[in-house]
């Protein structure tokens, strides 16, 4: 069956500006978790979905960063008024119990802001 | 403060010979532990994982041994082939929670 996939590939976008992200989980997949890495770090948690709802949130790096869930599938990831400092790859993981003990991983969106 | 090192960013490995990728971790919470591998332009991919009531799990070339006293695990890969080389990151969780705390990564290039 098809895997986690996640649009953009790549995005190229000026300071300022908003982006959005998506990711589309592995279909009966309850859990959907959003990471960042930036260059040379670890994998950085941001949020977690359980269903629609958002447990969890403490790791999303300022007010300007938002994500949604709807249908229990698709989310989005929001970045307002983008900061260089955004510029990571944005990893989207899917995983069928709620302790998440095996994700699996979409490839990813490389944010660039210019 | 990082919960979850890895101490090594590299690590060179002739083809056939053993890896041994380490990772160390701060949290005494933390009960079950995976190993991610991840090739460019790819998201990481589930290797293995251990729970702290083991102190080894094997999966044919790959086994991973826990130290809960030290606080440290390793991946072996024996013997190891050039389609292993990639990034490879542990992660670590208490599992009454669903958060991943993962580490920075071993860039591993096996050598043919």
């Amino acid at each position: 069956g098809a895997g986690v996939s996640q649009s953009p590939s790549n995005k190229v976008t000026e300071k300022g500006k908003d982006v959005e992200l998506r990711c589309d989980p592995i279909s009966g997949h309850t859990a959907l978790y959003w990471y960042r890495q930036s260059l040379g770090q670890g994998l950085e948690f941001l949020i977690y979905f359980q269903g629609n709802s958002a447990p969890d949130k403490s790791g999303l790096p300022s007010d300007r960063f938002s994500a949604e869930r709807t249908g229990g599938s698709v989310s989005t990831l929001t970045i307002q008024r983008t900061q260089q400092e955004d510029s990571a790859v944005y990893l989207c993981a899917s995983s069928s119990d709620r302790e998440g003990y095996e994700q699996y991983f979409g490839p990813g969106t490389r944010l660039t802001v210019t | 403060d990082q919960q979850v090192k890895q101490n090594s960013p590299s690590l060179s490995v002739q083809e056939g010979r053993i890896s041994i990728l380490n990772c160390d971790y701060t949290n005494s919470m933390f009960d079950y532990f995976l190993w991610y591998k991840k090739y460019p332009a790819e998201g990481p991919t589930f290797l293995i994982s251990i729970s702290s009531i083991k102190d080894k799990n094997e999966d044919g070339r790959f086994t991973v041994f826990l130290n809960k006293s030290a606080k440290h695990l390793s991946l072996h890969i024996v013997p190891s082939q050039p389609g292993d080389s990639a990034v490879y990151f542990c992660a670590a969780s208490d599992s009454g929670t669903y958060k991943y705390i993962f580490g920075t990564g071993t860039r591993l290039k096996v050598l043919a």
